[in-house]
């Protein structure tokens, strides 16, 4: 069973904070992902890795980055955090070079920028 | 420019009826579509996809259909369940790279007792 693990389910930090949100899966998978759920909007991708030290843009990544240096754990920071910055975060991860495969989700950290 | 969307916010069912769910595209490129259903305070889990050399997909009480021509796919849920009340999300992608997900803004599925 994949497990994608999210290292706070809740934080609370002040703007111009810089802010690290860390992922690791335990399924040797090659692609990750970080997403943003915002009511009425879905899900929107950030940036996405599909192999250590790479990384490409989503659809919404300023204001972002994301490190890659271990295969298993893909991290994003928040250069300096701003208030249109609060929201749900999810991490998910999935098998490269096979096609079709699904996407596997943590449970989310739920940011809070004052 | 939102490629998937899911133009009902909210749905509601009787418990045992069937709940249908729906979705459009409009990039003939995509080539692989799925769902996901979350429950609040928690991550978006998998439930079924299809591929789009497929037009039909089942899994026990869900079944997903693709109309490749009206660029269109449904999630079915027979019956429907109290456990069934959930946010769903279909998403799809490109049989390319990473095969990132797009997605659509979600329906929520409340089913009535």
């Amino acid at each position: 069973d994949v497990k994608v693990t999210q290292s706070s389910r809740y934080l609370v930090k002040r703007t111009g904070e810089k802010v690290f949100l860390e992922c690791v899966q335990d399924m040797d998978h090659e692609n990750m992902f970080w997403y943003r759920q915002d009511p009425g909007l879905g899900l929107r991708l950030i940036y996405f890795s599909y192999d250590v030290k790479m990384k490409e843009k989503g659809d919404i990544p300023e204001g972002y980055s994301v490190s890659r240096e271990k295969k298993e754990r893909f991290s994003l920071i928040l250069e300096s955090a701003s208030t249109n910055q609060t929201s749900m975060y999810l991490c998910a991860s999935s098998l490269g070079q096979v096609p079709n495969q699904p996407q596997h989700f943590g449970d989310g950290t739920r940011l809070s920028i004052l | 420019d939102q490629q998937v969307k899911q133009n009902s916010p909210s749905l509601s069912v009787q418990e045992g009826r069937i709940s249908i769910l729906n979705c459009d595209y409009t990039n003939s490129m995509f080539d692989y579509f799925l769902w996901y259903k979350k429950y609040p305070a928690e991550g978006p889990t998998f439930l079924i996809s299809i591929s789009s050399i497929k037009d039909k997909n089942e899994d026990g009480r869900f079944t997903v259909f693709l109309n490749k021509s009206a660029k269109h796919l449904s999630l079915h849920i027979v019956p429907s369940q109290p456990g069934d009340s959930a946010v769903y999300f279909c998403a799809a992608s490109l049989r390319q790279g990473a095969q990132k997900l797009v997605f659509g803004q979600g329906t929520r599925l409340t089913i009535n007792p």
